[in-house]
């Protein structure tokens, strides 16, 4: 059974530009949620998607926002990007909301 | 205010020993779960065990165990018989039903010392 598959691993991007990261959730999870770790914070929750849903945001700006598709692949968007915006962006998967969460491996972006 | 608290930023134990991962959570909420993740250098988070609320008995999974004192709102995490791919970070997190969302504490290191 195939894990969160997280595209890119890796991703440099500069000051102003935006980024989409991708997640392919865990085959028949539909709850897919979305992570940031940076060293001074920790991990903060971003946001999580339940059919297509969003049912919780994080105390995150509204440069951050994501969406679910009808087959659960979930997508974050960053626009504007800014420096303190490096960080490794985790997504996780469950097959319900209120359940234990199985990790991607992550994308680490770096804001130049 | 901080939901999920761990003291011990880093901790080393000798391989074959038991070691214990120190984890407080603060909720209002009577329903909640309680979760462990490590994550290796690699980055990956891996779920190891899970504790509910109402949940009689303190969870176990192989040389994984959770001791659950709802009452002091501790839930530790205790490692039996160390090894050396033990070595990583370790997070307690905590799932609040009510408000819906996921808290992580600041993690301890853990180093398996041959």
């Amino acid at each position: 059974k195939a894990g969160v598959t997280q595209t890119p691993r890796y991703l440099i991007k500069t000051r102003g530009q935006q980024v989409t990261l991708s997640c392919s959730p865990i085959s028949g999870h539909r709850s897919v949620s979305w992570y940031q770790q940076t060293p001074g914070q920790g991990l903060q929750f971003l946001f999580e998607y339940f059919s297509e849903t969003q049912r919780n945001k994080g105390n995150f700006p509204g440069r951050f926002s994501g969406r679910q598709f009808s087959n659960s692949r979930s997508e974050m968007n960053v626009s504007t990007l800014e420096l303190g915006d490096s960080a490794l962006y985790l997504c996780a998967s469950s097959s319900a909301p209120n359940y234990g969460y199985t990790f991607g491996s992550g994308t680490r972006l770096t804001v130049v | 205010a901080q939901k999920i608290t761990q003291t011990q930023p880093g901790m080393f134990v000798q391989e074959k020993e038991a070691v214990t991962l120190d984890c407080t959570y603060d909720t209002s909420d009577p329903s909640y779960g309680l979760f462990w993740y490590k994550q290796p250098s690699s980055g990956e988070m891996i779920f190891l065990i899970y504790q509910g609320s109402y949940d009689q008995q303190n969870a176990t999974e192989g040389r994984y165990s959770l001791n659950f004192q709802k009452a002091r709102k501790s839930a530790n995490l205790v490692i039996s018989a160390s090894q050396l791919g033990d070595s990583a970070m370790y997070f307690c997190a905590m799932r609040d039903y009510t408000g819906n969302q996921f808290y992580f504490g600041t993690g301890t290191s853990l180093t398996v010392i041959p």
